[in-house]
């Protein structure tokens, strides 16, 4: 079995500041992880995402995401926030090689303050 | 291409009603699967298929009922809705082939059980 958990439900960063979601993982055998952004009343768009090889994962949008397996986290950073970031962003496990679906996390939304 | 395809968009029930939800993919990709998002929960897996024929349990599979008898189709189906079953619903059809893992997400259904 795997899990995911996004801590902060609400996070609230100024324009121009670096935004940090984090997510740690629980999951039995190697994960594929990955990030998803949800924009109001939209579906879900791929931000980025691991599967083997380099740790560091460069997404779109100027996200980027570190695989830290000694601390099973899959922290979402950026380098300076912009007010079109504001969204509902999802952290997700594949534990089973891709093939029995995703485990989410529950969420974070993210506020970009002017 | 016209990737994952749901139909309805939305949908309102009577309880104890039944109806099918449409799922289809035209990528002849192998897995996919049906998600469940209400608010504050992130999505949750309900049922997943890894080929045509091949259906099992997610997370949340109480109520729904599931079929592969293509590839390119997996329908939700809901026997008798309750409105515990209101909720945003999301098929997503994956591909896997070593470190390649590519999936895609359809545009939703919002469906209201009154």
């Amino acid at each position: 079995a795997q899990s995911v958990t996004q801590l902060g439900s609400h996070v609230s960063v100024s324009e121009g500041a670096l935004v940090l979601l984090r997510c740690n993982y629980s999951s039995s055998v190697p994960p594929y992880l990955f990030w998803y952004v949800q924009y109001p009343n939209q579906g879900l768009q791929l931000l980025l995402k691991y599967t083997t090889g380099a740790t560091l994962v460069k997404g779109i949008n100027g996200f980027e995401a570190e695989f830290k397996k000694s601390e099973t986290s899959f922290h979402l950073t950026k380098p300076s926030a912009h007010m079109s970031d504001a969204a509902e962003y999802f952290c997700a496990v594949s534990g089973g090689g891709g093939a029995d679906g995703l485990t989410f996390g529950k969420g974070t939304h993210l506020i970009i303050q002017p | 291409n016209a990737g994952v395809t749901q139909t309805p968009k939305f949908q309102v029930l009577k309880t104890g009603q039944s109806m099918t939800l449409q799922c289809a993919q035209d990528m002849n990709h192998e897995y996919m699967s049906w998600y469940r998002q209400d608010p504050g929960m992130g999505l949750r897996l309900i049922h997943y298929s890894v080929g045509a024929g091949i259906t099992d349990q997610g997370e949340v599979p109480n109520g729904y009922n599931v079929s592969r008898s293509t590839t390119e189709d997996f329908p939700l189906r809901l026997l008798s809705a309750a409105p515990s079953q209101t909720s945003v619903y999301f098929c997503a059809s994956s591909y896997v082939s070593g470190q390649l893992y590519e999936q895609y997400f359809g545009p939703g259904t919002r469906l209201t059980v009154t």
